[in-house]
């Protein structure tokens, strides 16, 4: 089975400032890692995902994700976020036989004027 | 094109009573999954229909929780005598191939807030 860690339940952050969001990962296969948002009131979407080739993963709205295999990681980052990027972020895993997907607890991110 | 769509998008209900809640996937996709999501909680994974296939009912809470879907479309979930650790958010999913796809997009909707008083 696979799990996922969200350490940081709540980040505030700055306008225009960067801000990484982590995200750590067990497994024991190899896996898919994603990222989805959820604006208030609203159903996750997905942000970017990493499925294999290049570690480093870009999405939308400028994000941009890391898989790090030795390190089980899979932060995801942004240069400078908005007032518009204040969002819950969800981390999930499923393993590449795709028979089970693992969401994290979610990080609220709340970006300062 | 139109997006998941779910009903009712808010739902007050006394301790004891039935609730059905309601998803409409994505045309074409024959993949529906089910998920709980509790105030400080992740995403827990209820139920998971795909085609005609037998669901995958490993995440249902207790017996309480039921869930269909006719015609490889709509879904309700049904949740029978309702108690308080019910109240969350139910999200409903949907994807093109599901659990033989590994890795594709799971598409949401918006959900269902259920509060049980």
């Amino acid at each position: 089975a696979q799990s996922v860690t969200q350490l940081d339940s709540q980040v505030p952050v700055f306008e225009e400032a960067p801000v990484e969001l982590r995200c750590n990962y067990s497994s024991s296969v190899s896996v898919y890692l994603f990222w989805y948002v959820q604006y208030p009131n609203q159903g996750l979407q997905l942000l970017l995902k990493y499925l294999s080739g290049s570690t480093l993963v870009k999405g939308i709205n400028g994000f941009e994700a890391e898989f790090n295999k030795s390190q089980t990681s899979f932060h995801l980052r942004k240069p400078s976020v908005h007032i518009s990027d204040t969002a819950e972020y969800f981390c999930a895993v499923s393993s590449n036989t795709g028979n089970q997907f693992y969401f994290g607890t979610g990080t609220s991110l709340t970006v300062i004027p | 094109g139109a997006g998941v769509s779910q009903s009712p998008s808010n739902k007050v209900t006394e301790k004891g009573k039935d609730v059905e809640l309601r998803c409409d996937p994505i045309s074409g996709h024959t993949a529906l999954y089910w998920y709980r999501q509790s105030l400080g909680q992740g995403l827990e994974f209820l139920i998971y229909f795909q085609g005609n296939s037998a669901p995958d009912k490993s995440g249902l809470p207790s017996d309480r929780f039921s869930a269909e879907r006719t015609g490889g479309s709509v879904s309700t979930l049904t949740i029978q005598r309702t108690q308080q650790e019910d109240s969350a958010v139910y999200l409903c999913a949907s994807s093109v191939g599901g659990r033989g796809s590994p890795g594709e997009t799971q598409y949401f909707g918006p959900g269902t807030r259920l509060l049980v008083l």
